[in-house]
């Protein structure tokens, strides 16, 4: 099973700054790799697949990067709206594995 | 408009058995593989189990395997989860999903509300 490790577990963070959420795989999942956004009381949403595709209807401040075993998630100006729980995830091999989450908070 | 409805969770015994369901609408459900996946309450996402679009793939986390069985009726645009020996474990919200590409890659798109299962005496 792929281990998928988040950092950090929170992220305190003044709205209008720059976030910058990382994950590691235990092994390589090539570009194999999504994120999603999940609000308290509400399902995951899809964000980015294939490590830096944004999925339809995500903002153009979401970006995604890394490959292999190392991935970023970078939210570029932090809204109101973008304070949530982010998640990890690989694809490439059964069974499919997220992270533990970063939780992003108001500082 | 892509809709996924879940239904059928509640209290469950430790070793008994229930059957989830999830209604889908809005696009072609045939085409789509679907995959169900899991959240204990206060915790993260865990993937339970896949079905491919004609439901001849299936695929299980092995926490749940021997004891949980997906499946699905193309006629009635409805995935089902069929959970026996249930345990305190699989206490969770547990949510259908829909893979983005048809086929199972395992990337989805979509998600239902969840429906939170219970299991305890």
């Amino acid at each position: 099973e792929i281990v998928m490790t988040q950092s950090p577990a929170t992220l305190s963070v003044s709205p209008g700054e720059r976030a910058t959420l990382s994950c590691r795989a235990s092994q390589s999942v090539s570009s194999n790799l999504a994120w999603y956004q999940q609000k308290p009381g509400q399902a995951p949403r899809l964000l980015i697949y294939g490590a830096s595709t944004r999925a339809t209807g995500t903002p153009a401040s979401f970006s995604g990067s890394g490959s292999g075993t190392e991935f970023t998630l970078t939210i570029s100006s932090l809204q109101s709206e973008d304070f949530a729980v982010y998640y990890c995830q690989q694809y490439l091999n059964w069974p499919l594995t997220f992270g533990q989450g970063t939780k992003v908070e108001i500082k | 408009e892509v809709q996924l409805l879940e239904s059928g969770g509640g209290l469950g015994q430790p070793g008994g058995s229930l059957r989830l369901s999830c209604a889908a609408s809005g696009f072609t459900f045939s085409s789509d593989a679907m995959s169900w996946v899991r959240q204990a309450p206060g915790k993260g996402l865990e993937w339970v189990s896949a079905i491919s679009g004609s439901g001849g793939g299936t695929y299980y986390a092995d926490s749940v395997k021997g004891r949980f069985t997906v499946s699905r009726d193309n006629s009635k645009n409805t995935l089902y989860l069929q959970m026996n020996s249930l345990r305190d474990e699989d206490t969770a919200v547990y949510y259908c999903a829909r893979d983005q590409r048809g086929d199972i890659y395992g990337d989805f798109d979509y998600w239902g509300q969840g429906t939170l299962v219970t299991v305890s005496s």
